[in-house]
C-alpha cells in the first residue's frame, strides 16, 4: 500500500544519456513534486503539477522534462545527461495546495558516470 | 523569497539526552512549517506539522516543535532521544500564498550514540 513510488531505486548511466524516473501516487492527491538532493543533502524543488497542469518550473535546464499523464502520475525526463546531474530525485504529492502536507517517495539515486 | 536555516548542521547526543533543534525562517507572511525526517537511505517522513492554532505541535515518536511567531522560529524538541532517532532533520516553510514553494533548511544530521 505504497503511497508515493518511484522507479528506479538507483540508476547509474554514462554522460549524454536520456533517462527517466517515474513516480506514481495513490492516495488520490491533486499535486505533485520533484525534488532534487544534492550530496549535501540539500533538497530544492525542481517542479510541481497540479491537475496535470504545470505551476511551479523553477530554474531547471531544459534538459530536465517533466510529464504527467494523469493526476497520479509525473514523470521526469532527462537528457544528456551530465555529472552534476548526480543527485538523490525524490518526487512528492500533496492533497490540493501547494501549501498542504507533503508526502515523500522513497527516492532515485541518480549516478552519472 | 523565504528562507529556512537550520544553524545545528551535526549533533552527536548520548541516548536519553535531551534535544533542541533549530530552525529559523525569513518571509513576510504567514506561513505553514514542518517538521521532516530521513533515516539512512530512507525517504522523507513528516515528523510533525504547524497550519495555525496551538504553536506547541506534538508529532510522531515523542517530538514536539513549537513555532514562536514574534522569534520566526519553529525549533524541535524531544525530552530524551533514542539511538533509532539517528536520523537528517529537515525543517521545511512555505508561504499560504498560492505561488509558494516548499523551502527546506539545510537540516541536521542527528547522531546518538549508546
Amino acid at each position: 500500500d505504497t503511497a508515493v513510488s518511484q522507479t528506479p531505486k538507483y540508476l547509474v548511466t554514462q554522460m549524454g544519456n536520456d533517462k527517466s524516473i517515474k513516480c506514481e501516487q495513490n492516495l488520490g492527491h491533486d499535486t505533485m513534486y520533484w525534488y532534487k538532493q544534492d550530496s549535501k543533502k540539500f533538497l530544492k524543488i525542481m517542479f510541481s503539477y497540479n491537475n496535470k497542469e504545470l505551476i511551479i518550473n523553477e530554474t531547471v535546464p531544459n534538459r530536465f522534462s517533466p510529464k504527467s499523464p494523469d493526476k497520479a502520475h509525473l514523470n521526469l525526463h532527462i537528457n544528456s545527461l551530465e555529472l552534476g546531474d548526480s543527485a538523490v530525485y525524490f518526487c512528492a504529492s500533496s492533497r490540493g495546495l501547494v501549501t498542504d502536507t507533503q508526502y515523500f517517495g522513497p527516492g532515485t539515486r541518480l549516478t552519472v558516470l | 523569497a523565504q528562507s529556512v536555516s537550520q544553524h545545528n548542521h551535526h549533533v552527536i547526543l548520548s541516548e536519553a539526552a535531551s534535544l533542541e533543534l533549530g530552525c529559523n525562517y525569513s518571509y513576510g507572511g504567514t506561513v505553514n512549517l514542518f517538521w521532516y525526517v530521513q533515516y539512512p537511505g530512507q525517504h522523507l517522513q513528516l515528523l510533525l506539522k504547524y497550519f495555525s492554532g496551538d504553536p506547541l505541535v506534538k508529532g510522531i515518536k515523542g517530538f514536539e516543535a513549537e513555532f514562536i511567531k514574534s522569534k520566526f522560529s519553529f525549533n524541535l524538541r524531544k525530552p530524551s532521544v533514542q539511538w533509532s532517532d539517528t536520523a537528517e532533520y529537515f525543517c521545511a516553510v512555505i508561504g499560504t500564498g498560492t505561488a509558494s514553494k516548499l523551502t527546506f533548511g539545510t537540516g541536521t544530521r542527528l547522531q546518538v550514540t549508546l
